[in-house]
């Protein structure tokens, strides 16, 4: 079974609307870290948001929150005021803390902001 | 302060070739991952490293090998070059104290 689903291959947002981008996963730990990665045409992957799987609290960054619903096993995305600089291929990841360092990646999503 | 770097950023290599690319960590980061990005997918963990040994490996054949130095930076090899092989090469560096890995900008290989 996939770790991380993203069920969306590309998304289309206005300039300034807000934009949710889905993330399901899949894991039996119970210590585990949820993250999301920016990745421009450059290639580099950039940092956004962290989750703990015992945070209390959704995560947010600046523009950049995370709707974390541990029971449903969802981690969407949401980006507010959306600029064209946010377009780039966007992945959930997970770290499951007692098994492992690894980071499971999605296949991603394509975000594209229209002017 | 300088983020994870890694070099070089392009390689053209033949078939049955070897491959050396290096990653040099985020500074006060103690570990080293290495990952593999083909394209149009996610990246896919190669294998991670942290106190100059191996510490976890993903599901790559052992033509795919490391090393890590004292100064915390990483070598990723790979021998018998496949047309397979072709894709971004990313290194990701953190702590073994914190969940954050932080990437690099990525070696994007082509084998011919």
């Amino acid at each position: 079974a996939q770790k991380i689903t993203q069920t969306q291959p590309g998304m289309f947002v206005q300039e300034k609307e807000a934009v949710t981008l889905d993330c399901t996963y899949d894991t039996s730990d119970q210590s585990y870290g949820l993250f999301w990665y920016k990745q421009p045409s450059s290639g580099e992957m950039i940092f956004l948001i962290y989750q703990g799987s015992y945070d209390e609290q959704n995560a947010t960054e600046g523009r950049y929150s995370l709707n974390f619903q541990k029971a449903r096993k969802s981690a969407n995305l949401v980006i507010s005021a959306s600029q064209l600089g946010d377009s780039a291929m966007y992945f959930c990841a997970m770290r499951e803390f007692y098994t492992g360092n690894q980071f499971y990646f999605g296949t991603g999503t394509s975000l594209t902001v229209i002017p | 302060d300088a983020g994870v770097t890694q070099s070089p950023t392009h390689l053209i290599k033949t078939r049955g070739q070897q491959v050396t690319l290096r990653c040099s960590p985020k500074s006060g980061h103690d570990t080293v991952s290495w990952y593999q990005q083909a394209l149009g997918q996610g990246p896919q963990f190669i294998f991670q490293y942290y106190e100059e040994e191996e510490r976890q490996r993903g599901n790559f054949p052992d033509r795919f090998s490391g090393h890590q130095f004292p100064n915390y930076s990483s070598e990723l090899n790979v021998n018998a070059l496949l047309l397979g092989d072709s894709a971004l090469y990313l290194c990701a560096s953190g702590t073994h104290l914190k969940e954050t890995q932080y990437f690099g900008p990525g070696t994007r290989l082509l084998v011919l």
